[in-house]
């Protein structure tokens, strides 16, 4: 069965306090990984799309890789700002562009 | 870029009524549009997928004839909640993607309460 797990659940840091979100997927076969933010009240905001593994993408603090078995969001020195919830999701191959969706990550940074 | 609205954003009705919401893809032509229902903590469930001038498909457990999609055209979906219920009260959300790269872009939600 197609399945992605997000872990933490929940991450609690210090403002400036440099850490990782993890994202492992199980799938039939993958055509891209997603990550979105997503703050309360709101939908969720698009932040990456990684297709292959070894592949890495940058924004700002945050940056995404990927492998065969997982992805990670890394966070470099946060901003209360960053505070949010970070979902993870994957697309299949086939599949009509649906995502399979994590539970999500729920970061937050103390000032 | 990729800027999907949704409107109301918070709608409030009475048990029995029906409430229509409104998807638009403002500066791109989707060709796929999804609709999500999110509870509180929980993640995205989807509910349905629309491909412009198809009828939608829904998800196993979503009753068609009462939450009522149209993809119309290339830039609006809107969903119909039809006489609804306070169970039917939750967090709606669409989103839109165009054939390539297939990513989706979500709208702001829109919060229903029926009383």
């Amino acid at each position: 069965e197609d399945q992605v797990t997000q872990s933490p659940e929940a991450l609690r840091l210090q403002e400036g306090e440099s850490s990782s979100l993890n994202c492992s997927y199980t799938v039939s076969g993958l055509r891209g990984l997603f990550w979105y933010r997503q703050d309360p009240g709101k939908g969720p905001e698009f932040l990456f799309t990684l297709y292959s593994a070894g592949e890495e993408k940058e924004k700002e603090r945050l940056k995404a890789t990927l492998t065969k078995k997982e992805s990670f969001l890394h966070i470099t020195a946060p901003k209360p700002e960053d505070s949010a919830t970070y979902l993870c999701a994957v697309q299949l191959m086939d599949s009509n562009y649906q995502l399979i969706w994590g539970a999500g990550t729920k970061l937050i940074i103390k000032p | 870029g990729a800027v999907v609205s949704q409107h109301p954003s918070r709608v409030i009705c009475k048990s029995g009524t029906s409430v229509k919401i409104e998807c638009r893809s403002l500066d791109f032509q989707a060709t796929t549009m999804f609709w999500y229902r999110q509870f509180p903590k929980q993640s995205l469930m989807l509910m349905a997928t629309s491909n412009e001038g198809s009828k939608a498909t829904y998800e196993q457990g979503v009753e068609k004839d009462k939450f009522l999609i149209n993809h119309a055209s290339l830039t609006l979906s809107t969903l119909t909640v039809t006489s609804a219920h306070p169970e039917d009260s939750s967090f709606y959300i669409c989103s839109a993607s165009s054939l390539y790269p297939g990513t989706q872009y979500f709208g702001p939600g829109t919060r229903l309460t029926v009383l």
